[in-house]
């Protein structure tokens, strides 16, 4: 069964960081590209990140474009997001989740995690 | 960045009606489009991809349809379990850009 854990999800003031991590499991982590989508308290979804299966390609929204990097270890089957001068904005549930489509060019995901919580305050 | 829209973007009806959520895209993005169902605090699950293409596990009374600007969500009998936050996301360009979402509530 493929699963995606997420950790990392925190109270932070704001321009403190953060680092959430995502490990997976049930699947050959390096044959997919893999995202981070948040979704801030009763609204809808954003895409924020993603990266490529091998981690060479990455990707950003405008809104982390500078302020947050993705990464991956593919050794360790585990997804980061290194989020930085965090705003209250930021806050939000964000998910870990594997793209359908393989390893190259992240298009859409087909397994999220259960998401972990970030509160900027 | 692809915007984009959907309609209605709240519903209510009852179980065993057949309900239709589109979602058009600022430009044409082919069929670069899938659809995801989420319930209260839960994750995102994937319905349809490729626009069309059922995901495994996924009754065939969900169906998806469209290409180019205008795509279609179809539940053909709607039952208990559907009542939820329905969101399409386009994959032709980065940044991958979701619809605001379509709530289906009981009537």
């Amino acid at each position: 069964e493929v699963q995606l854990l997420e950790s990392g999800g925190d109270l932070v003031q704001p321009g403190g960081s953060l680092r959430l991590s995502c490990v997976a499991s049930g699947f050959t982590f390096r044959n997919y590209a893999m995202s981070w989508v948040r979704q801030a308290p009763g609204k809808g979804l954003e895409w924020v990140s993603a990266v490529s299966g091998r981690g060479g390609d990455t990707y950003h929204a405008d809104s982390a474009q500078g302020r947050f990097t993705i990464s991956r270890d593919n050794s360790k089957n585990t997804l980061f997001l290194q989020m930085n001068s965090l705003r209250a904005e930021d806050t939000a549930v964000y998910y870990c989740a594997k793209d359908g489509y393989g390893s190259g060019r992240p298009r859409a995901p087909d397994v999220w995690g259960q998401g972990t919580t970030v509160i900027v305050s | 960045a692809i915007h984009l829209t959907q309609s209605p973007s709240s519903l209510s009806a009852s179980v065993g009606d057949r309900v239709t959520i589109t979602c058009r895209a600022s430009q044409a993005i082919s069929s670069a489009l899938v659809w995801y169902q989420q319930k209260p605090g839960k994750a995102p699950n994937l319905l349809i991809y490729d626009a069309s293409s059922l995901q495994n596990g996924v009754p065939s009374r969900f169906s998806g349809s469209g290409s180019g600007t205008d795509f279609t969500l179809t539940i053909s009998s709607l039952q208990p379990e559907d009542f939820a936050t329905y969101y399409c996301q386009q994959f032709n360009e980065f940044p991958l850009t979701f619809g605001p979402g379509t709530k289906v509530d009981f009537k």
